[in-house]
């Protein structure tokens, strides 16, 4: 079955630190990658998401997140988080022909004014 | 602007009470899904709809059912609420894959079991 690991369960960052969150996935064939997030008391929402093409993606507020098929690995990135990042981000997959997504755990970032 | 809306944000029931969560989307989409969500084990999938009267099992659907009659309503029901099925309930909606994956989800309702 299809599962998605994301590493990090907690991260804690400094304001202007850089931020990768590490996501992989089990599934060998043709995958849509997602990341969404759930700011503090809001609904989740997508952040951006890969379904084919260039493998380097860019989200909303100055997210993005490159596509490594070699490493099933879809890891989030910013080079310089704010404040206002502090949120839970989870990564998800599906496996492109079947709707339903997988989610992984969760990694809640808490950024340091 | 896409919108899903669920019945409560929170609820307080009694073990052994019959509980229905209702999930209303207005975006005309086929899909329809219900999670849970717990500290530390992120979201699971209980079950999911890909159009009127059809409903699949997702990956923890026991203890629970679903109702969907009609396009824009999704309901969860706890048949007999236990403690354990104290949680976030996060209702999403989607189009069929091909066009858009993306979920849309609800605000959530946040079930206490006493």
């Amino acid at each position: 079955a299809q599962s998605v690991s994301q590493h990090n369960h907690h991260v804690i960052l400094s304001e202007a630190a850089s931020l990768e969150l590490g996501c992989n996935y089990s599934y060998g064939g043709t995958v849509n990658l997602f990341w969404y997030v759930q700011y503090p008391g809001q609904h989740l929402q997508l952040l951006l998401k890969y379904f084919s093409g260039d493998p380097l993606v860019k989200g909303i507020k100055g997210f993005e997140a490159e596509f490594i098929k070699s490493k099933f690995s879809f890891n989030l990135r910013k080079p310089s988080v704010q404040w206002s990042d502090t949120a839970e981000y989870f990564c998800a997959v599906n496996e492109g022909r079947d709707d339903k997504i997988i989610f992984g755990k969760g990694t809640r970032l808490h950024i340091l004014p | 602007d896409v919108k899903v809306t669920q019945s409560s944000r929170y609820l307080v029931k009694r073990t052994g009470e019959k509980v229905f969560l209702e999930c209303v989307q207005d975006m005309d989409h086929e899909n329809m899904f219900w999670y849970r969500q717990d500290p530390g084990l992120g979201l699971r999938l209980i079950y999911f709809s890909y159009d009127v009267k059809m409903k699949e099992k997702g990956d923890i659907p026991e203890g629970y059912s679903v109702s969907r009659e009609k396009k824009e309503r999704f309901s969860l029901i706890l048949e007999s609420a236990s403690t354990n099925q104290t949680s976030m309930y996060l209702c999403a909606s989607s189009p069929p894959t091909g066009w858009s994956d993306t979920q849309y989800f609800g605000p959530g309702t946040r079930l206490t079991v006493l």
